[in-house]
């Protein structure tokens, strides 16, 4: 069964502080790991790693992915208020749907 | 890029009822889509798979006589809550997968449901 770890579970910062998220999964046919961030709807994606050690980035946040390992993280820089939400990590493995983790709630404070 | 539009966007009704969803895929084509739901405070959880033309594969402890699905055409996937109860309430969320472009799964809005 697969399975996806995040942590922490929740995070409070004030604004211009650095986040690192965590996720570590188990998976079978491991095809890709995906970022998504949620507010008060559907999430809505961020990014989608496949390879080992090559860094995605948009903006102030990037995202890397180790498979040896079997983790990813992402990073949030000079975090702003409007990066409150709950970041969700999820695996597709063979077959093909979506397993999440359970979230980690960041809260940034003006 | 890749829009999923899911309608209605908020169901408020009283138990008994049955309340059909729709998730459209508006710009690709999706051979499969995928229904979520998700409780307060909680992940999103798989409910089933939804391949066109053929019947859906449902995860454990989802019931497929109560949660109906189908999957008529390329575009159009529908989930039908039937005979809803308060424990049905939830965030139904779909999601959809452009397979020729090889891109990530992407979510309708999500239908919000509330039985009274």
């Amino acid at each position: 069964e697969d399975k996806v770890v995040q942590s922490p579970l929740s995070l409070v910062v004030h604004e211009g502080d650095t986040v690192t998220l965590n996720c570590s999964y188990e998976v079978t046919n491991f095809r890709s790991l995906l970022w998504y961030k949620q507010e008060k709807k559907a999430p809505t994606f961020l990014f989608m790693l496949t390879s080992s050690g090559i860094e995605k980035k948009s903006g102030r946040l990037s995202s890397i992915l180790d498979k040896k390992e079997l983790f990813s993280i992402l990073n949030i820089t000079a975090t702003q208020t409007g990066d409150s939400a709950v970041y969700l990590c999820a695996v597709v493995g063979s077959a093909r749907q979506l397993t999440f983790g359970s979230g980690t709630q960041l809260t940034v404070l003006p | 890029g890749a829009v999923v539009s899911q309608h209605p966007s908020w169901v408020i009704c009283k138990s008994g009822t049955s309340v059909k969803i729709e998730c459209r895929s508006l710009d690709f084509q999706a051979t499969t889509m995928f229904w979520y739901r998700q409780f307060p405070k909680q992940s999103l959880m798989l409910m089933a798979t939804s391949n066109e033309g053929s019947k859906a594969t449902y995860e454990q402890g989802v019931e497929k006589d109560k949660f109906l699905i189908n999957h008529a055409s390329l575009t159009l996937s529908t989930l039908t809550v039937t005979s809803a109860h308060p424990e049905d309430s939830s965030f139904y969320i779909c999601s959809a997968e452009d397979r020729e472009w090889n891109q990530p799964q992407h979510f309708g809005d999500g239908t919000r449901l509330s039985i009274l």
